[in-house]
């Protein structure tokens, strides 16, 4: 299958500062990529669908300057968490859709995830 | 809001036996899938079953669709213990089309060798 790198697999930060998360479909082109948030033993809740050269659409109760996505190729897309505190920490899932390729369209493939933990 | 429960929430087998999980769903679909997720690593897609189907297999995996009872099911038979994960099922809700999936709360499976 398509193949989706999130990069860093988890990142300990300090009360304040920023985290950048990135996600890149490595051998397709992603026009559009989606953001997930899980909670231990929990289900994962759209944060976001990041659109290419577009601003991303956030879902209810996102707030947008506190997760800041940029998608500016086609097989970039970035979650920039910012001012993170301890009630950020999460694990952080990115996912795309193969659209062109023939893979079909309509199944996700997913990144492995961001474990961000904001002391 | 979150479109489908899973039940159960876990479940505990051993080698060999077979794994049913169950998932229900609140609006109407273009399509059901189901996914596996290793602890903390990201989401396989296992199976997908379209709105008109009732029934697909896939190996070991049996999926089935009741769209007038809103509700799907997964079957795992003959269990390894290589199948320990949490598998979630996923919707495609019409409005909606394909542009996003709402996932179910996730059923945790063990496989005790």
């Amino acid at each position: 299958g398509a193949v989706v790198s999130q990069h860093p697999s988890w990142v300990i930060c300090k009360s304040g500062t920023s985290v950048k998360i990135e996600c890149r479909s490595l051998d397709f082109q992603a026009t559009t990529m989606f953001w997930y948030r899980q909670f231990p033993k929990q289900s994962l809740m759209l944060m976001a669908t990041s659109n290419e050269g577009s601003k991303a659409t956030y879902e209810q109760g996102v707030e947008k300057d506190k997760f800041l996505i940029n998608h500016a190729s086609l097989t970039l897309s970035t979650l920039t968490v910012t001012s993170a505190h301890p009630e950020d920490s999460s694990f952080y899932i990115c996912s795309a859709r193969d659209n062109w390729t023939g893979r079909g369209g309509e199944k996700l493939f997913f990144g492995s995830g961001t474990q961000l933990s904001v002391l | 809001s979150q479109q489908g429960e899973e039940d159960p929430q876990a479940l505990s087998i051993q080698e060999g036996e077979n794994a049913t999980m169950n998932c229900s769903y609140k609006t109407s679909i273009n399509n059901l899938q189901w996914y596996r997720q290793n602890s903390g690593r990201g989401l396989v897609h296992l199976i997908l079953i379209r709105s008109n189907e009732r029934e697909k297999h896939s190996g070991r995996l049996r999926v089935t669709l009741d769209t007038s009872k809103k509700s799907s099911s997964l079957l795992i038979t003959a269990s390894r213990a290589a199948d320990t994960a949490s598998y979630f099922c996923a919707t495609a809700p019409i409005p909606g089309g394909y542009n996003k999936l709402i996932f179910g709360a996730g059923t945790r499976l063990a496989v005790h060798p």
